[in-house]
């Protein structure tokens, strides 16, 4: 099985901070990479598809990069509804694994 | 708008069996391959299960292969999980998810469920 690793596991950032994500999988992915938004109690969305393409619903503030093995997730202004959970995930291959979440904190 | 509804969580003891259910609306559910993906509590996602558009083809996560079972009813818009010889560590929030092309890149599970919580204690 392909391996996730998120960095870090939990972050606390202010409003209007700059906050990057990290995740590293254990092989090359190439650009299979998907990034999911988790709040408390409801359903996860997906954020980013294909490494670094935009869901309809997401903002221009967020943004995601990389390719093969290492991918990063920025959200450039931080706001209020972007404290959350944040998952990567492999379709490269089965079983589709995701990493162990980043948990981000209002400071 | 595109809403997935499951239901069939519940409490019940080691070793029972359980159907969890998700019904799909505002889209050709037959067009579209479907996934099990499950939260226990304080962790992170974990995907259980896939099935393709058709049905004609299933994938589970090893750890589960053999008690846990994936089909679907696409007259009746509905994607099911049944689940045996359940242990305690099976509890969880399971939601399904709809699968489509990431843009040429793999996969992505883009309409969620809200979810259903199975609990398995004695």
């Amino acid at each position: 099985d392909i391996q996730m690793t998120q960095s870090p596991s939990s972050l606390s950032a202010s409003v209007g901070d700059r906050v990057t994500v990290t995740c590293r999988a254990s092989q090359s992915i190439s650009r299979n990479l998907n990034w999911y938004q988790k709040k408390p109690g409801e359903a996860p969305k997906l954020l980013i598809y294909g490494a670094s393409n935009l869901q309809g619903w997401v903002p221009s503030r967020f943004s995601g990069s990389g390719s093969g093995t290492d991918f990063t997730l920025t959200i450039s202004s931080l706001q209020p509804d972007d404290f959350a959970t944040y998952y990567c995930q492999q379709s490269y291959n089965v079983p589709p694994t995701f990493g162990q979440g980043t948990k981000v904190e209002i400071k | 708008e595109v809403q997935l509804l499951e239901s069939g969580g519940g409490l019940l003891q080691p070793g029972g069996s359980l159907r969890l259910s998700c019904v799909a609306s505002g889209l050709r559910f037959s067009n579209y391959g479907m996934t099990w993906v499950r939260q226990a509590p304080g962790k992170g996602l974990e995907w259980v299960s896939s099935i393709s558009a058709s049905g004609g083809s299933t994938e589970y996560t090893d750890s589960l292969k053999g008690r846990f079972s994936i089909s679907r009813d696409n007259s009746k818009n509905t994607v099911f999980l049944q689940m045996s010889s359940l242990r305690a560590e099976d509890t969880a929030v399971y939601y399904c998810a709809t699968i489509s092309g990431a843009g040429g890149d793999g996969t992505c599970y883009d309409y969620w469920g809200q979810g259903t919580l199975v609990t398995v204690s004695s």
